[in-house]
């Protein structure tokens, strides 16, 4: 499986965060669970949510009133939305095929640096 | 929440020595939901083993992990220049998921 997250990597303060999934090698459809991941000094590695490709989705409830999270089966990629950010949402975003595990990481994206600054 | 607590925060050893990293969770953990990544510098995170003792696709058989409870334990049998790094161990049996704040495995 391969992940590649695609974004802006600059978001203001109170506006939406909005990053993308591009799955590789695996279709989409297949069953498993996709996720996100984000890392900062701050707070380590925290888990966001993920969703499977009927739709079924998994949040982490401290973020779950600003956190959505959405599936393309016919272009293989799932997107993440984050509302009002704030600079607690600056990180590095990670994409992560979760398996059968909703709340597992089998396979990790690189990567991308969110930053949330006016 | 399931609070992961790792010790120690970082480990000084030298190539060819036998590195032990501890996880110990707040609850009781089911064994089939516990993992261990390893994250070298300016790299994403990998997942070297799942269900606690379940080596993942390429994961050297040094590594090896063991446990169950609240007391997990990710052992590296003989440590390669490669196996210098920071590892996490993360919870994934109920929401939220969860990860240690990591151990770091540097060379003396």
């Amino acid at each position: 499986v391969q992940l590649q997250e695609s974004g802006p990597g600059l978001v203001k303060p109170s506006e939406t965060l909005s990053l993308s999934c591009t799955v590789s090698v695996y279709s989409i459809s297949s069953g498993l669970y996709w996720g996100w991941i984000r890392q900062s000094p701050e707070k380590g590695l925290e888990w966001i949510g993920s969703i499977n490709h009927s739709g079924t989705t998994y949040y982490n409830p401290s973020l779950k009133s600003r956190v959505s999270i959405s599936v393309d089966t016919s272009k293989n990629y799932f997107s993440l939305r984050l509302d009002s950010v704030t600079a607690a949402d600056t990180a590095l975003y990670y994409c992560v095929s979760a398996g059968t595990d909703p709340l597992g990481a089998a396979h990790w994206g690189q990567g991308t640096l969110v930053t949330v600054s006016s | 929440e399931v609070v992961l607590t790792q010790s120690p925060g970082t480990l000084s050893l030298s190539p060819g020595e036998r590195a032990t990293l501890s996880c110990r969770a707040s609850q009781s953990v089911n064994s089939g939901h516990l993992a261990w990544h390893q994250q070298k510098p300016g790299q994403a995170p990998r997942l070297l083993i799942y269900g606690t003792y379940r080596r993942f696709t390429d994961t050297p058989d040094r590594f090896s992990g063991s446990g169950s409870g609240t007391e997990f334990t990710l052992t590296i049998s003989r440590l390669e220049p490669e196996d210098f790094a920071v590892y996490y161990c993360h919870h994934y049996e109920t929401s939220p998921a969860t990860f240690g704040q990591g151990t770091k495995v540097e060379i003396k």
